[in-house]
């Protein structure tokens, strides 16, 4: 198994331009998450979903959008790029069931920087 | 309002020496307790976490935690650190039930170890 994997590892926006992580997990995992991690601040949640075809917010989802339309992938889009949105964004998955409360598996990390 | 608090943003300790690292938790509930570690441009790692029964946790690379309810506190120690140690940990609770819900973090400590 690859894990959570996650596409570009860098990348550099211009404000106003739009983008997609993209986040890839073949764990059959029905959980997912996107965070952001700036620095001395720990991770801070975005974007969840419990399954395919259902997306919640998090704590900061301002500025973003997700879709889940297979257990697979949870793309989050960036519509109009902000220099605030300069950070290091992950990807995790968790499964359902017993067993397993709560552990979620990371992804590498997206480095975006906004100028 | 539920909260992890690492007080130490960052510790220097000798390699060899011993290591405490500091985690206090605001919860409604006994939650779940992680600790992970992140290495510089690499994802979070989970080294080890505390769902019930044993108070002493042992986790990978040598890590052991102890969960002390009337504390509050899940610290993280290692009796010898290695130079590969140096990293960010972070300390993380999550709901003790199977909600989607996604974890939270605490800001994380920066682990420097001098030769």
């Amino acid at each position: 198994n690859a894990g959570v994997t996650q596409t570009p590892k860098f990348r550099i926006l211009k404000i106003g331009q739009s983008m997609t992580l993209q986040c890839t997990q073949d764990m059959n995992h029905n959980y997912m998450y996107w965070y952001r991690q700036d620095p001395g601040m720990g991770l801070k949640l975005i974007y969840y979903s419990v399954g395919a075809g259902i997306t919640d917010k998090g704590e900061v989802p301002n500025g973003y959008n997700v879709s889940r339309s297979t257990t697979e992938d949870f793309p989050l889009r960036l519509e109009l790029a902000a220099p605030s949105q300069t950070s290091v964004y992950f990807c995790a998955s968790r499964r359902t069931g017993t067993g397993n409360p709560n552990e979620q598996y990371f992804g590498p990390g997206t480095r975006l920087t906004v100028t | 309002a539920q909260s992890v608090t690492q007080p130490d943003i960052h510790i220097t300790v000798s390699e060899g020496a011993s290591l405490e690292l500091r985690c206090n938790y605001s919860y409604g509930a006994t939650p779940y307790l992680f600790w992970y570690v992140q290495s510089p441009g690499q994802g979070l790692q989970l080294l080890l976490k505390y769902f019930s029964g044993d108070t002493l946790v042992q986790g990978i690379k040598g890590f052991e935690a102890e969960f002390k309810r009337s504390q509050s506190s899940f610290n993280l120690r290692k009796p010898s650190v290695h130079w590969s140690d140096a990293a960010e940990y972070f300390c993380a609770v999550g709901p003790p039930n199977q909600a989607g819900t996604a974890l939270i973090f605490g800001k994380g400590t920066t682990l420097s170890v001098s030769s």
